[in-house]
């Protein structure tokens, strides 16, 4: 069983539509818990950061966080075509990645359908 | 701009070179990490440093040797690659163990070895 599984897609919406981009894991260890996106050829982008179980709001993103169902969420509201990339999941047992480093899904590859 | 810069953007090398790819933070971090980004594969990590030290070796072959003189800048000394070696290697750096932060990235080297 993988660590962490998450839907390749690609996952495509017409703009304007709430998206929700979803990871499960398998480590209970895992505490730390970060949503990156990804254009291409570009490095990841931090987009959430949050730690242990709960919900985080910046904007037009929540990030959920369910450690008793090792599931996390990102939802995006009114979705605009630039928010078109790969959404990586990413999640540590430490803060910044410690000794282990993170933990990554494979990415969901998203579109928005202008 | 993230913090974190990485040089070359592109290289191509053939199976016999030696070539080393090169990271800088710009953030005050104390730990730095080099990862594996492979098409329809997660994230792999590679190398840990924390102040310096390396912390982390995750069963990387020797043809990849890395080195890190300072906090602020990390090394991949590449030798002796096969062409599944090819793919994009991110550097990413956080505060460090225990820290509280989360980890930036740069914006990658895509590696070609033909």
């Amino acid at each position: 069983q993988k660590e962490v599984e998450q839907d390749p897609g690609p996952l495509s919406v017409p703009e304007g539509a709430i998206v929700s981009l979803n990871c499960t894991y398998s480590n209970s260890a895992f505490q730390y818990f970060m949503w990156y996106r990804q254009y291409s050829r570009k490095g990841p982008e931090l987009l959430m950061y949050t730690y242990s179980s709960g919900n985080k709001e910046d904007g037009r993103f929540t990030a959920q966080v369910d450690k008793s169902s090792k599931y996390i969420s990102l939802f995006i509201r009114d979705s605009q075509p630039s928010d078109s990339a790969t959404y990586l999941c990413a999640m540590s047992a430490e803060s910044g990645g410690g000794a282990d480093g993170l933990t990554f899904g494979k990415g969901t590859h998203l579109i928005i359908q202008p | 701009e993230t913090g974190v810069t990485q040089t070359p953007r592109h290289l191509v090398m053939g199976m016999t070179n030696k070539k080393s790819l090169k990271c800088e933070q710009h953030l005050g971090h104390n730990a730095m990490y080099w990862y594996k980004q492979s098409a329809k594969k997660p994230l792999e990590l590679m190398f840990v440093y924390n102040f310096k030290e390396q912390t982390e070796n995750n069963s990387v072959p020797s043809r990849f040797s890395p080195e890190c003189p300072n906090s602020s800048h990390l090394f991949l000394h590449l030798h002796t690659l096969q062409p599944e070696d090819s793919a994009l290697y991110l550097c990413a750096s956080s505060r460090g163990q225990g820290s509280g932060t989360e980890a930036f990235f740069g914006q990658g080297t895509r590696l070609t070895v033909v």
